[in-house]
């Protein structure tokens, strides 16, 4: 069953500006992920935020948790063409060891 | 990038047909999964295995089967091929709580 619900389902900028999106979900959580996938793909893990964590950086990546809101956010900044591809988050509970992942945003950076 | 495999890439074969999709991983991971994923949607655990002879059934039903008689090998079976089973499947492995690393799927389609 879906956990994770991305949202907006797409967005379209132009190249150097910042993207955001977010993701929300139902149960109590261990962690957060982040994956992004080129298309015709498979997916590549990004980020990882742990349920005590609030804010993890990784390059031009931003991910922050809010664990009482039940939702966490993806901000890439200055981005770039080679950025365009779908963007999912995925939940790994603490009583079930499997990922669930949402549906994901579809990314389109324009140059 | 992560050394798991999937093979074929692409399959177009018809209906009634015995396929059997290929996924091998050279990590040493305990664990592995099999994803259904439609064109531009979410993903959908139809299989997974936390090790030799140990399978188990995701949340999304599937005709499909399992087996898992090697650690690196974990390949997915249909019986006989549909039209409904025209999608992408993906393969992934883990070990622990850590990020799953996917192959770059398989496109399926059923005459």
């Amino acid at each position: 069953s879906q956990q994770g619900e991305e949202d907006p389902q797409a967005l379209s900028i132009q190249e150097g500006e910042n993207a955001t999106m977010n993701c929300s979900y139902k149960t109590s959580i261990n962690n957060l992920q982040w994956y992004r996938q080129n298309s015709g793909r498979g997916l590549v893990h990004l980020i990882l935020i742990r349920s005590n964590e609030r804010e993890k950086h990784s390059g031009r990546l931003r991910v922050t948790l809010d664990t009482s809101k039940k939702s966490s956010s993806l901000l890439i900044t200055a981005s770039r063409a080679a950025d365009t591809a779908s963007y999912f988050c995925a939940t790994d509970s603490y009583n079930n060891n499997d990922m669930r992942f949402g549906a994901g945003t579809r990314l389109t950076v324009k140059p | 990038e992560a050394d798991i495999y999937q093979t074929p890439r692409y399959l177009v074969i018809g209906t009634g047909k015995k396929i059997t999709l290929e996924c091998s991983q050279t990590m040493g991971h305990d664990k592995m999964y099999w994803y259904q994923q439609d064109p531009g949607m979410e993903l959908h655990l139809i299989h997974y295995s936390y090790g030799v002879n140990s399978t188990e059934k995701g949340d999304l039903s599937s005709e499909s089967t399992v087996s898992r008689i090697r650690t690196e090998h974990f390949p997915l079976t249909l019986e006989s091929a549909r039209p409904s089973h025209t999608s992408q499947y993906l393969c992934a492995s883990s070990v622990g709580r850590q990020p799953q690393h996917f192959g770059d799927g398989t496109r399926l389609s059923i005459l």
